[in-house]
């Protein structure tokens, strides 16, 4: 069964300083999605990063995946309230023996920005 | 363009009565896939449809179930609604199955199902 953690869960931190959200997923996968996602909407699709050693930036959030450690990060820099939120990493594996692709998400990371 | 649409945006059903919901792709696209989100917790997959097949599902019970139309809209059905049933249901389409192509699913705005 694959899992996907996210780590940390919880985060507060002020603005203007950096951090990193990591995600590690249990298979194989060369796909990985970052989403962010404000209280009570929808996903809202940030990243898709589709190969070992893809790197995507937009504005203060930086994306990368390892495929072989089976890592990915989201770097923020310098924060800015703007960005609390939860955001989510997700790989996509095929189900019931390979008819489909669903998305298999992690638990998200709560991130909150101080002034 | 018009973005993957829901319906309805809430919903509240007693315990053991049945609920469907609503969805409707981006124009063009013709898989659906339909996610449960619990209070604090990651979208979890329950069914992919392509092209008005069921592709597969994840890890629910046959209280849940959908169906694809013609025009690619889809439905999600639940029966004998629990209270551990309340959750966000999103809908995602995409042109083609991820790994035939497509390069990522779009999410609807969701429907808010409250069971009481």
């Amino acid at each position: 069964e694959l899992k996907v953690e996210q780590n940390p869960l919880f985060l507060s931190m002020q603005e203007g300083k950096n951090y990193t959200i990591y995600c590690n997923y249990s298979t194989t996968s060369d796909r990985l999605y970052w989403y962010r996602q404000d209280p009570g909407k929808s996903l809202e699709s940030l990243f898709v990063l589709l190969s070992n050693g893809a790197v995507k930036q937009e504005g203060r959030l930086m994306a990368s995946l390892d495929t072989k450690a089976r890592l990915s990060t989201l770097h923020i820099t310098a924060a800015v309230h703007d960005l609390s939120a939860t955001y989510f990493c997700a790989v996509d594996i095929m189900y019931s023996g390979g008819g489909a692709d669903g998305l298999t998400f992690g638990k998200g990371t709560h991130l909150i920005i101080q002034p | 363009d018009a973005g993957v649409t829901q319906s309805p945006t809430h919903l509240i059903k007693t315990r053991g009565q049945h609920v469907t919901l609503r969805c409707s792709p981006i124009s063009g696209h013709k898989s659906v896939s339909w996610y449960q989100q619990v209070l604090g917790q990651g979208p979890q997959f329950i069914f992919q449809y392509y092209e008005k097949e069921e592709r597969g599902r994840g890890n629910f019970p046959d209280r849940f179930s959908a169906r694809q139309f013609p025009n690619y809209s889809s439905e999600l059905n639940v029966n004998a609604l629990l209270l551990g049933d309340s959750a966000l249901y999103l809908c995602a389409s995409s042109l083609t199955l991820l790994r035939q192509g497509a390069y990522e699913q779009y999410f609807g705005p969701g429907t808010r199902l409250t069971v009481t």
